[in-house]
């Protein structure tokens, strides 16, 4: 069974332009959640959406955003980005609303010069 | 009050020894528990978990013990390999809102 699987696995941007990471949850999962791990900030919770709707998000400015998609696959969005943007972003996924387990992906490291 | 503290940053163990990792929460209304490992350039995998009605739970080498009254877990590894060597994390979170709030880690060296 094919795990969460996250693209692109490394990019670089420079400060102010924009980026969207992708994320393919497990098969049969329809929650997905986005979280940051920042070196010296340890992993910080993003957003959560499940059956297409944002049910909870992080302390995060407005410029964090994203959707889920009929298929459960999900998109984060960084506008404006910042040099502190830089880190590495988790995608992971569950059972939905009944399940507790999440599930982790390899991430997308996000350089931002 | 969502903060969770982990304890020690790092720790060495002899093959064979007990690791002990510590965790202590503020917020009692977290009703999950997770501990995750990770290694190197991969994503945190989920070691094992509990809910605060249980005080102990036990999958292979790795224990669970959780202390309600105290707020505090930690997670204990017996007979430790060297392929035990990683960052572990603890985690608590409410689950209606799916929010797991980490410790900052502890990274753990197995020596041979």
């Amino acid at each position: 069974e094919a795990g969460v699987t996250q693209s692109p696995t490394h990019l670089i941007k420079t400060r102010g332009q924009q980026v969207t990471l992708r994320c393919s949850p497990i098969s049969g999962h329809t929650s997905v959640y986005w979280y940051q791990q920042a070196l010296g900030l340890g992993l910080q919770f993003l957003l959560w959406y499940d059956e297409g709707e944002e049910r909870n998000r992080g302390n995060f400015p407005p410029r964090f955003s994203g959707r889920q998609f009929p298929n459960y696959s999900s998109e984060l969005n960084v506008n404006a980005l910042e040099l502190e943007d830089s880190a590495l972003y988790l995608c992971a996924s569950s059972l939905g609303l009944t399940g507790t387990e999440a599930f982790f992906g390899q991430g997308t490291r996000l350089t931002v010069v | 009050q969502q903060q969770v503290k982990q304890s020690p940053q790092s720790l060495i163990v002899q093959k064979g020894g007990i690791s002990i990792i510590n965790c202590a929460y503020e917020n009692t209304a977290f009703d999950y528990f997770p501990w995750y490992q990770q290694f190197p350039g991969k994503g945190p995998a989920l070691l094992i978990a509990i809910r605060p009605d249980v005080s102990e739970k036990k999958e292979g080498r790795f224990t669970i013990s959780f202390n309600k009254s105290a707020k505090q877990f930690s997670l204990h590894i017996m007979d430790s390999q060297p392929g035990d060597s990683a960052t572990y994390f603890c985690a608590a979170s409410l689950l209606s809102a799916r929010q797991l709030t980490f410790g900052s880690g502890t990274q753990l060296t197995v020596l041979p």
